[in-house]
């Protein structure tokens, strides 16, 4: 079955402390990306990238990193997490050699920093 | 990306049919309308997809205008598990911002008893 799978779900954790999301799809998809969702501001992209080693900025990356060492992994590194990083996180993935293909999400982390 | 604008919300009773409308007038050639619901707070899923013709999937159908300004999402039999936001995204069909979904608002919709 095709997906794309996300840990934790849940994490409470507390400002400063070193976190990592992670994000895996069985797809052999190029394409992986990282969003963030919180009330009013909808769906945001944090990072992207387009291949194994290939990672650039999306529109709110700032306090976050991103790795892509693997083609089916793609991580999401909060270094010192801050309380306005609290939200709910989704991993995507889409392959970049079929045009119109579609993207799948992840089921979601929620992330809360106290 | 073309911007797209969509209502707010949308009301629907059991059985009937959803027709969700979107407007997207800047929408260049090679740009694909792209419709995605999220259900809760669960990942986005893909619903349906076109670029000029209409499109018909097991779950809805897609009607674009012939100037491609505005499209429609139809769900045939609207159920309560259809309740959930519909976003409707414009998408480039290549370049670096090709796998970039950019979601606005959306419009939450309600299926009714």
């Amino acid at each position: 079955e095709a997906q794309v799978t996300q840990n934790p779900r849940y994490l409470i954790t507390v400002t400063g402390k070193k976190l990592t999301v992670t994000c895996s799809q069985n797809m052999n998809h190029e394409y992986m990306s990282w969003y963030r969702q919180d009330p009013g501001l909808g769906l945001r992209q944090i990072y992207y990238s387009m291949n194994v080693e290939v990672t650039d900025k999306g529109d709110v990356p700032e306090g976050y990193k991103v790795s892509r060492k693997e083609k089916r992994n793609f991580p999401l590194i909060l270094e010192s997490p801050s309380p306005n990083q609290t939200s709910l996180y989704f991993c995507a993935s889409s392959s970049l050699l079929r045009t119109g293909d579609e993207a799948f999400f992840g089921q979601g982390t929620r992330l809360t920093v106290v | 990306d073309a911007k797209t604008t969509q209502p707010t919300s949308m009301d629907c009773a059991e059985g009937r049919a959803a027709n969700l409308p979107c407007n997207h007038s800047t929408i260049s050639g090679n740009e694909y309308v792209y419709w995605y619901r999220q259900i809760h707070s669960q990942g986005p899923q893909y619903i349906i997809h076109g670029l000029k013709n209409n499109e018909t999937n097991e779950m809805a159908s897609l009607i674009i205008t012939e100037d491609r300004k505005s499209s429609t999402l139809i769900l045939p039999h609207a159920t309560l598990r259809d309740t959930a936001v519909y976003y409707c995204i414009v998408r480039a069909a290549g370049g670096t911002s090709y796998g970039k979904l950019t979601f606005g608002q959306g419009t939450i919709l309600t299926v009714h008893p």
